[in-house]
């Protein structure tokens, strides 16, 4: 069936430090990628999308390339800040607006001062 | 303010006992959800609602009912709870499908002893 993994964490950085949360995917058609970020006590929100192949999703200095040959969509961050601490999901729509959404099991960042 | 409530944001019940949590949207959306979330998990979707008088099962359905008998309202319905649906519920809305940016209510945490 169609599924989503996304890297395990806790993931834990300095400030001003790389990140990279990878996000792979089962292809069975186009599917639509997100990503979402939960930050402590709240719901989720969106934090990028992209829409066709090799479009890149970009948002808050965080950026992600959709790529149908190696079926990713990783999140990237340059410099990363300590509010950017949360819980990272990846997800993706199968089979067009009436599709499910289906989400990764989440990472979670902590970024330290 | 556009938003997505839930009520209650805390339930603590017992197994058997019939219970129902609110989702409610101010934006006019077609498309309403419900998810779980339980650590390592992720978040799995229990039901969805296409339009009013429209709803479907999502991946996790056993043990819950919805209607939606109007347009902003989505009520989950848990007619006897047992332990294993102890979890962290969120309600989302978009616009028009699942390929729409999903906006997330606070999330109701219930306990069932």
């Amino acid at each position: 069936g169609n599924s989503v993994t996304q890297m395990e964490g806790p993931v834990t950085l300095s400030e001003e430090a790389f990140l990279t949360i990878n996000c792979t995917y089962t292809a069975t058609g186009y599917p639509s990628p997100f990503w979402y970020v939960q930050y402590p006590g709240e719901g989720l929100q969106l934090l990028l999308k992209a829409t066709k192949a090799d479009d890149k999703g970009s948002n808050k200095g965080f950026e992600a390339t959709y790529r149908k040959e190696t079926t990713s969509f990783h999140l990237e961050k340059g410099s990363v800040q300590v509010s950017d601490s949360a819980v990272y999901f990846c997800a993706l729509v199968y089979g067009g607006s009436q599709g499910n959404l289906i989400f990764g099991k989440g990472t979670k960042l902590s970024v330290k001062p | 303010e556009a938003q997505v409530t839930q009520n209650p944001r805390y339930l603590i019940t017992v197994t058997g006992k019939k219970l129902t949590v609110t989702c409610s949207q101010n934006m006019n959306h077609e498309y309403m959800s419900w998810y779980r979330q339980d650590p390592g998990l992720g978040l799995r979707q229990i039901y969805y609602s296409m339009n009013v008088e429209v709803t479907d099962k999502g991946d996790v359905p056993e043990g819950y009912k919805v209607s939606r008998k109007e347009k902003r309202n989505f009520p989950l319905i848990l007619e006897s709870p047992s332990p294993n649906q102890t979890s962290l519920y969120f309600c989302a809305s978009s616009s028009m499908g699942s390929t729409d940016t999903q906006y997330f209510g606070p999330g109701t945490r219930l306990t069932v002893l």
